[in-house]
């Protein structure tokens, strides 16, 4: 079974602030990796994903995560929140064998980002 | 384009009743799928269809919850005999499927309330 776990449930930083916000997964298998974010009143929109090769991706909104492979982990960063990345943080996990199939969600991350 | 639209967006029922929770997949994705969010929590996986039939009904949590798609298209996720835990916001997201990196697009889910 796939699981995946974020460490930071609420997250408070001021504008400029660098971000990084876990994400580990667990799955026996090859995996695509996303990162969802969801404004308030708004719904889930996808920010970046991993299928494969450089491990280092890079999504909209000058976000980008890292696919650790050896820590089973693919973190969010960005160097400089603004006050409109307030948002919920998703990490997802996806198994990658098949055709589609489900994809398996954390808990989430709340960002403020004060001013 | 059109994304993946949900209707009601607000439901309230009495516990007890029967509701059903319709979603319009964009149009050419195969793939469709249904989660559950409770406040404070992740998506939370209920079932997938790719096509008409369903290929991953793992996630429904008793036999009061049904899903059907006959068309391949507009899908219907019936609830009965609702209970109070069975508030929370449904979402329903599609994808080009038959592609597993193919990414989900969410809905803006509908809120159901069972009072």
């Amino acid at each position: 079974a796939q699981s995946v776990s974020q460490h930071n449930h609420h997250v408070i930083l001021s504008e400029a602030a660098s971000l990084e916000l876990g994400c580990n997964y667990s799955y026996g298998g090859t995996v695509n990796l996303f990162w969802y974010v969801q404004y308030p009143g708004q719904h889930l929109q996808l920010l970046l994903k991993y299928f494969s090769g450089d491990p280092l991706v890079k999504g909209i909104k000058g976000f980008e995560a890292e696919f650790i492979k050896s820590k089973f982990s693919f973190n969010l960063r960005k160097p400089s929140v603004q006050w409109s990345d307030t948002a919920e943080y998703f990490c997802a996990v996806r198994g990658n064998t098949g055709t589609a199939s489900k994809l398996t969600f954390g808990t989430g991350t709340r960002l403020q980002v004060t001013l | 384009g059109a994304g993946v639209s949900q209707t009601p967006s607000n439901k309230v029922t009495e516990k007890g009743k029967y509701v059903e929770l319709r979603c319009d997949p964009i149009s050419g994705h195969t793939a469709l799928y249904w989660y559950r969010q409770s406040l404070g929590q992740g998506p939370e996986f209920l079932i997938y269809f790719q096509g008409t039939g369903a290929a991953d009904d793992s996630g429904l949590p008793n036999d009061r919850f049904f899903a059907v798609r006959p068309e391949g298209s507009v899908s219907t996720l019936k609830i009965q005999r609702t209970e109070r835990g069975d508030s929370a916001v449904y979402l329903c997201a599609s994808s080009y499927g038959g592609r597993r990196n193919s990414p989900l697009h969410f809905g803006n889910g509908t809120r159901l309330t069972v009072t």
